[in-house]
């Protein structure tokens, strides 16, 4: 069965740049999305389609493409970032909606 | 505002049913394709379902297939979640939640506070 992977743990000094990619078989034919979730909290979308970014996302929050990884960065990280982040796509029909298993950031 | 409002979960003994809503407001709902995604206690993101707009496109995941049926109500602007044959690996927080583009089914940009779903005996 097609999986996303991702590490499952990212540790970043405040200031510092984090990066976390996410790798898959139909990445280079399928988009990919980036969600952020604390703690008793709904996700939130924070990146789209690869690398576009919803309105109300910060700037430090960015996405890229190269084959079958995607990776989010996070760009002079805050405390405020330390969440799980999940990345998710789909298979190669588009059929089936997939999630990575999560990258836990930890803000040091 | 746009806003996703589940309802329905609770306790319920293996092998039982149990029928989740999401009631949706501040955007056309008829526009949009609807997924329910599930995350199991201290458990990563786990995509459920989705049903599109008209009704006509719906798929599952395979570890709930043939037992949760997807529906929707495009003048109530409701979406459901039928689980039969529950099992204790379907506890989990159950959200609804809206793709970021109409007619799309992919990139969810609205998602709903969730749901708790037990499967205890």
């Amino acid at each position: 069965s097609y999986e996303l992977t991702q590490p499952p743990s990212v540790s970043v000094s405040p200031g510092q740049t984090a990066r976390i990619t996410c790798s898959g078989d139909a990445l280079p034919k399928q988009y990919a999305y980036w969600y952020q979730q604390k703690p008793g909290q709904a996700p939130v979308l924070v990146i789209y389609k690869d690398s576009e970014r919803p309105s109300g996302i910060p700037e430090r929050f960015s996405g890229s493409s190269s084959g079958t990884t995607v990776t989010l960065t996070i760009s002079g990280v805050q405390a405020e970032d330390e969440a799980d982040y999940y990345c998710q796509s789909a298979d190669s029909s588009g059929t089936y909606v997939l999630f990575g298993g999560g990258t836990k950031v930890t803000v040091l | 505002q746009v806003q996703l409002v589940e309802s329905g979960g609770g306790l319920v003994k293996p092998g039982g049913s149990l029928r989740l809503s999401c009631a949706a407001s501040g955007f056309t709902f008829s526009d949009y394709y609807m997924n329910w995604i599930r995350q199991a206690p201290g458990k990563g993101l786990e995509w459920v379902s989705y049903i599109s707009s008209t009704s006509n496109y719906i798929n599952y995941a395979d570890s709930v297939k043939g037992r949760f049926t997807i529906s929707r109500d495009n003048a109530k602007n409701a979406l459901y979640l039928q689980m039969n044959s529950l099992r204790a690996e379907d506890t989990a927080v159950y959200y609804c939640a809206r793709p970021h583009e109409p007619h799309y089914y992919n990139g969810m940009d609205v998602w709903g506070q969730g749901t708790a779903v037990t499967v205890s005996s």
